[in-house]
């Protein structure tokens, strides 16, 4: 089975603070996706990677940047912290090839409060 | 990406048929429909997916119309763990940002 995890299911941080949101997946998929989730909003997509060291910005990205130094991990990254970055951060991953290429497989989320 | 229109919400009795429509009326024609689902508390799960013919696996069918401007996702005998919130996307082939919506929420009742 694909398997998504992500560094924390939840996490307090406070206003300003620096937060790394880590997301390993262990398919050696080439896409790679960060995405927040808000009450009424849906899943808005904020930035995916492609291969390594590649990235592109999704529909939000303002706020956040990301790495991908392995093709394995991808990491959300929130320079200064505020609490209108108060959401669910949900990672995904999925492979390049293929029909099954829109098939993307998502981790359980991280719950980030800003306070 | 093209858009797509669900229905807030919709109700089905447990062990019926749940048809959950969705209308992408600008969609190209190199544009998939998929589906996915997103059960309280977990990430979203992918269903199923479809260019222009109907398609079925161990989850659900897929119907599009001809005109491929709209499409229906059949679970054929719900059950109380298919009350969740359902996604419609369409996306180019080989395009791999999607957009999800707000989707469908799915209440399946005993």
């Amino acid at each position: 089975d694909v398997k998504v995890t992500q560094s924390s299911r939840y996490l307090v941080k406070r206003t300003g603070e620096k937060v790394f949101l880590e997301c390993v997946q262990d398919m050696d998929h080439e896409n790679m996706f960060w995405y927040r989730q808000d009450p009424g909003l849906g899943l808005r997509l904020i930035y995916f990677s492609y291969d390594v060291k590649m990235k592109e910005k999704g529909d939000i990205p303002e706020g956040y940047s990301v790495s991908r130094e392995k093709k394995e991990r991808f990491s959300l990254i929130l320079e200064s912290a505020s609490t209108n970055q108060t959401s669910m951060y949900l990672c995904a991953s999925s492979q390049n090839r293929g029909p099954s290429s829109y098939e993307q497989y998502f981790g359980p989320g991280t719950r980030l409060t800003v306070t | 990406d093209a858009k797509t229109t669900q229905p807030t919400s919709m109700d089905c009795a447990e062990g019926r048929a749940a048809n959950l429509p969705c209308n992408h009326s600008t969609i190209s024609g190199n544009e998939y429909v998929y589906w996915y689902r997103q059960i309280h508390s977990q990430g979203p799960q992918y269903i199923i997916h479809g260019l222009k013919n109907n398609e079925t696996n161990e989850m659900a069918s897929l119907i599009i119309t001809e005109d491929r401007k709209s499409s229906t996702l059949i679970l054929p005998h719900a059950t109380l763990r298919d009350t969740a919130v359902y996604y419609c996307i369409v996306s180019p082939g080989g395009y791999q940002k999607v957009t999800f919506g707000t989707g469908t929420k799915l209440q399946v009742i005993p």
